[in-house]
């Protein structure tokens, strides 16, 4: 069964640079989530998308910014990177107002430096 | 503020014996809950849920309680295997806003031991 994707696996930045991590729901999903896990950390949700638009916000800094698009992939846009976000992020997709579980993908490792 | 946490941080059982991972909740909104398994560099892994009107659900090897009166889930793993040996969560889902929201708990690190 096709699961959650998400690109890259892992990502290297240095302080104050950008990054994109990308996500690729199960088909027919049609709700995103977005979390953040420090080490030795539940995942901490930063915000979900349901049909596009943005449902939720969670814990997620000024400096993120996400988006889903036509095709329901969604992007999780990171600027002005600091060493504190440093950590696994995972997407995750469901069917929205069904009780179906979130599925996650294998999480983007960002490590910043 | 609400959430949802765990007893134990780490568990370490015998292979063979059975597991018990204890969870607590604090939000009686909460319709739905969910039991991940993490391995390391993973996911989060679906293992099984319960629907607030269930009070159990049984899996293969997996059970899951629930007891609403005390806001108590439970995940009972029978016959432990080396391969049960990850970091699990418990998560609760509610409708906040209009829209679903999921909390996850501290995770419980199993330790299977040989």
């Amino acid at each position: 069964a096709a699961g959650v994707i998400q690109s890259p696996r892992h990502l290297i930045k240095e302080k104050r640079e950008t990054a994109t991590l990308k996500c690729y729901p199960i088909p027919r999903h049609d709700t995103v989530y977005w979390y953040q896990q420090g080490p030795g950390q539940d995942p901490q949700f930063l915000i979900s998308f349901y049909e596009k638009m943005q449902s939720d916000k969670g814990s997620i800094p000024d400096r993120f910014s996400a988006q889903q698009f036509s095709d329901y992939h969604s992007e999780l846009n990171m600027s002005s990177l600091e060493l504190g976000d440093s950590a696994l992020y995972f997407c995750a997709s469901s069917r929205d107002r069904v009780n179906s579980p979130l599925h996650f993908g294998n999480g983007t490792r960002l490590t910043v430096t | 503020g609400e959430s949802v946490g765990l007893h134990l941080p780490t568990l370490s059982v015998q292979e063979g014996d059975n597991s018990i991972i204890n969870c607590a909740y604090s939000n009686s909104a909460s319709d739905y809950f969910i039991w991940y398994k993490q391995e390391s560099g993973k996911g989060p892994q679906f293992i099984i849920d319960i629907r607030s009107n269930m009070d159990k659900r049984q899996g293969q090897r997996v059970t899951v309680l629930l007891n609403k009166t005390v806001k108590h889930l439970s995940l009972q793993i029978a016959a432990t295997q080396p391969g049960d040996s990850a970091v699990y969560f418990c998560a609760e889902r509610r409708l906040a806003g209009g829209t679903y929201k999921y909390i996850f708990g501290t995770g419980t690190r199993l330790k299977v031991l040989a």
